[in-house]
């Protein structure tokens, strides 16, 4: 099992660009979830799926959206990227009641 | 709103000390998390807490819970150097049996010296 991918590991965007990041697992999780984490600080929330075509907004979804469309892949995107958008982004899986298991991570440079 | 306070922040100690922890949340959950984060990685999992009174143990780390007094603690005995990390924990307050997503505390940034 390769857990849970995420590409591209770097990513350097110029204001109002747009990406996607993407996130795989192969776990065949239900629950899956987008957070960024700002220097010295915690993770937040910005968006999750409980399924398929079911997503909902965390604590932190303004300038993002998602799409679930598998199990497998919940991308995130970023419209018109800007400076605040700088931050390590994980994507997370898991069960009701498991802990959740995060991928590597995805650092992105707004200029 | 839940919130999740860690502390303390920031921790230097030496070697084979022991030390304690602290992460107090503002609502209901008997779901917690510790995590484990060194420099430029992911996130590792140490323990899951899933009870009132769950105590985990693994090597010179135990995690303790106690959802009355909405707290949890991260013991450390005898610490090695390479516990050296940041250490987060994380509160799922989900209502019926979802998972909706975890709020973390901001972290503690453990520096072990010998």
């Amino acid at each position: 099992n390769a857990g849970v991918t995420q590409t591209p590991k770097f990513r350097i965007l110029k204001i109002g660009q747009s990406m996607t990041l993407q996130c795989t697992q192969d776990m065949n999780h239900n629950y899956m979830y987008w957070y960024r984490q700002d220097p010295g600080m915690g993770l937040k929330l910005i968006y999750y799926s409980v399924g398929a075509g079911i997503t909902d907004k965390g604590e932190v979804p303004n300038g993002y959206n998602v799409s679930r469309s598998t199990t497998e892949d919940f991308p995130l995107r970023l419209e018109l990227a800007a400076p605040s958008q700088t931050s390590v982004y994980f994507c997370a899986s898991s069960t009701s009641d498991s802990q959740s298991f995060f991928g590597p991570g995805t650092r992105l440079t707004v200029l | 709103e839940l919130k999740v306070e860690q502390n303390p922040l920031f921790l230097s100690m030496q070697e084979g000390k022991n030390y304690t922890i602290y992460c107090n949340y503002s609502t209901t959950s008997d779901r917690l998390y510790w995590y484990r984060q060194d420099p430029g990685k992911s996130l590792e999992s140490l323990f899951v807490l899933l009870s009132n009174g769950a105590v985990k143990q693994e090597g010179r780390l135990m995690a303790s819970l106690d959802t009355k007094a909405r707290l949890s603690t991260l013991h450390i005995t005898a610490a090695v150097h390479d516990l050296s990390a940041t250490y987060f924990c994380a509160v799922d307050a989900s209502f019926g049996g979802g998972a909706d997503g975890l709020t973390f505390g901001k972290g503690t940034h453990l520096i072990i010296q010998p």
